[in-house]
């Protein structure tokens, strides 16, 4: 079944700064990343998603950056803001593989103020 | 629109007790997922429904784990006999038949003690 890594575990990023979360899949029929957002005591929020057939997405702060070839994708936020902190989740799934999600295991940011 | 319902939020229960868990989703939503995170790691897929039919219950870490749908509407996940390596959060999501984008509820914090 797919795999996915997530790095760093934890990130911590001046106010301001840009935070950068990177995840690596292993099932090369993955085709839909999405990411979401845990904020503490909240259910996990979809912030942004991509799929296999684009290699950027940007909305507003976040974009969402996909190299197919080395099977990884990524997660920017950029002029960060202390509600910008939270658990971090990267996903995984196939069409057609009834969209299980496949996830890492979260990066909790935290911006300093 | 209400979003993913679940209850209840927690539950603290002994081994070898019987818990329930009941996830409402999104209305229309004819996919509905069940995912569990144990404590320090990812969210690990369970099962899933489209409508009242089991699609896919591969996750289902043993036989003590009993998920239902009838009617097709809202789902509950039944825990019986309870152990300590069950504890975790069980989260339900849902999608429009079809769709990627899968919804979140709020989880119930189960503790087996």
């Amino acid at each position: 079944g797919e795999n996915v890594e997530q790095h760093p575990s934890t990130l911590s990023v001046q106010e301001g700064d840009s935070a950068v979360i990177k995840c690596t899949y292993s099932d090369s029929a993955s085709n839909y990343f999405p990411w979401y957002k845990q904020e503490l005591g909240k259910r996990p929020q979809l912030i942004i998603d991509i799929r296999s057939n684009v290699g950027e997405k940007k909305d507003q702060r976040i974009a969402v950056t996909l190299n197919k070839t080395a099977k990884h994708f990524s997660l920017h936020i950029t002029e960060t803001q202390p509600e910008d902190s939270a658990v971090y989740f990267c996903a995984a799934s196939r069409r057609g593989g009834n969209n299980r999600l496949a996830f890492g295991k979260g990066n909790q940011v935290v911006v300093i103020p | 629109e209400a979003g993913v319902t679940q209850f209840p939020s927690h539950s603290v229960i002994e081994k070898g007790q019987t818990v329930t868990l009941r996830c409402d989703p999104i209305s229309g939503h004819d996919n509905l997922y069940w995912y569990r995170r144990v404590m320090g790691k990812e969210i690990k897929f369970l099962l899933h429904f489209v409508k009242e039919s089991k699609q896919d219950e591969s996750g289902m870490p043993n036989n003590r784990f009993l998920a239902e749908r009838t009617g097709g509407t809202y789902s509950t996940l039944k825990v019986q006999p309870a152990e300590l390596e069950d504890s975790g959060v069980y989260f339900c999501a849902s999608s429009q038949g079809g769709a990627e984008t899968q919804y979140f509820g709020p989880g119930t914090r189960l503790l087996v003690l």
